[in-house]
């Protein structure tokens, strides 16, 4: 089973920074089955971007992911007040679905 | 608009069983397989179970298999996942979620909370 690391564990920015966060698989994965999710406090997740680097509905372009491989990174490129959250990097191959274990972005 | 909306959970005693709902709307429920995802009080999100859109397959994380069931009645328009052999290990809160067209889960409920405690 694959296991997704992400890192930094916590990310501590003042909005309009660039933000970017890593994931990196314990095997080499499919980009077409990787996505990123945002996770705001009592809400639930948020798709972000599907196949490793497209946005899903709805998501401003300020995200945007990339990597392939066992490689990936989520980038926010200015930091809103709304996008402190955690986020989560995702394996879904074979139907399944693997989580990392998060990234906090706080606000410095 | 797509909507998914959990519930069933509670304070559970240990070792008894329990049985979640999901009911969804705003698109043909039929057409996706759908999951169950949870999150312990403080922690990450665990994939549970997947069911396909037709019912006719289903998988398991390795810590629920033999415990769990899910399923679903798609004249219902409803995912279930029966619960049994609860531990505290169990209590979490409780999302499904659909397969979106491109495989990623691209909608959530709110989550229904099980907490297994004596």
């Amino acid at each position: 089973e694959t296991v997704l690391t992400q890192s930094p564990g916590t990310l501590s920015l003042s909005p309009g920074e660039r933000a970017t966060l890593f994931c990196r698989a314990s095997q080499s994965v499919s980009s077409t089955y990787f996505a990123w999710y945002q996770q705001k406090p009592g809400q639930a997740p948020r798709l972000l971007i599907s196949s490793a680097s497209t946005r899903a509905t709805g998501i401003p372009d300020r995200f945007s992911g990339g990597g392939s491989g066992t490689d990936f990174t989520l980038t926010i490129t200015r930091l809103e007040p709304e996008d402190f959250a955690v986020y989560y990097c995702q394996h879904y191959g074979s139907s399944r679905g693997t989580f990392g274990q998060g990234t906090k972005v706080e606000i410095k | 608009q797509v909507q998914l909306v959990e519930s069933g959970g509670g304070v559970v005693q240990p070792g008894r069983s329990v049985r979640l709902s999901c009911a969804a709307s705003g698109f043909t429920f039929s057409n996706y397989g759908m999951h169950w995802v949870r999150q312990a009080p403080g922690k990450g999100l665990e994939w549970v179970a997947v069911i396909w859109h037709d019912g006719r397959r289903t998988d398991y994380a390795d810590s629920v298999k033999g415990r769990f069931i899910i399923s679903r009645d798609n004249s219902r328009n409803t995912l279930y996942l029966q619960m049994t052999s609860l531990g505290a290990e169990d209590t979490a809160l409780y999302f499904c979620a659909r397969d979106g067209a491109t495989g990623a889960w691209d909608s959530w409920g709110q989550g229904t909370l099980v907490i297994v405690s004596s």
